[in-house]
């Protein structure tokens, strides 16, 4: 899987937008982003992926650099059930394991 | 829809005994991926199977392994139990149709602990 970086924590205020970056600078130009979140004690959820064009579904909106090189996946209203680690993944084309790094903790805060 | 099921949600175990946990796919799902998650870390890719088959494995002894049902439902089982096998072990299902995309749904996990 391409290489991902996130930061290992971040803070948003209920209510705001949070949005949450992803360097992928060895991303091939045919494989996808995806993001999930893994709220404490449940199995991992997930959000929403991407290939090059920006992509919003009623979770959250990513947004893809025109390299491809970097993401930002945001939450526009976040409330108190965001507070989760949100992970970054881009599998090898044609393999579907997923390769879990150590994800950004999204704290929100009332 | 049903979502993904897994059995038991919790067990606990002695070193040396051998543990079969359990999943039910999404319906309409027809490859099923584990991976067991240490406290305080990211889930580790066991192996998935796909029509029955293995189809890839992580880095796991062979004393790791499952088996896939005509009706996508799987396995896990683990024998000769040691201490460090005590984790979270997630089961997560997909539709495999030979594209590029695939989200994976997992279930709530079955937290073993080996005492």
């Amino acid at each position: 899987d391409a290489k991902t970086t996130q930061p290992p924590s971040m803070d948003c205020a209920e209510g705001r937008a949070a949005n949450l970056p992803c360097n992928h600078s060895t991303i091939s130009g045919n494989e996808y982003v995806y993001w999930y979140r893994q709220i404490h004690s449940q199995g991992p959820q997930y959000i929403i992926h991407g290939l090059k064009n920006n992509e919003t579904n009623e979770m959250a909106s990513l947004i893809i650099t025109e390299d491809r090189k970097s993401s930002t996946l945001i939450l526009p209203h976040a409330t108190l059930r965001d507070t989760a680690v949100y992970y970054c993944i881009v599998p090898r084309f044609g393999n579907e394991k997923l390769t879990f790094g150590t994800g950004t903790r999204l704290t929100i805060i009332p | 829809e049903t979502g993904v099921t897994q059995s038991p949600t919790h067990l606990i175990k002695t070193r040396g005994q051998q543990v079969t946990l359990r999943c039910s796919s999404q319906s309409g799902h027809n490859t099923v991926s584990w991976y067991q998650q240490a406290l305080g870390q990211g889930p580790q890719f066991i192996f998935q199977y796909y029509r029955e088959e293995e189809n890839g494995r992580g880095n796991f002894p062979p004393r790791f392994s499952g088996l896939q049902f005509p009706n996508y439902s799987s396995e896990l089982n683990v024998n000769a139990l040691e201490l460090d096998d005590s984790a979270l072990y997630l089961c997560a299902s997909s539709y495999t149709s030979g594209g590029a995309e695939w989200e994976q749904y997992f279930g709530p996990g079955t937290r073993l602990t080996v005492t």
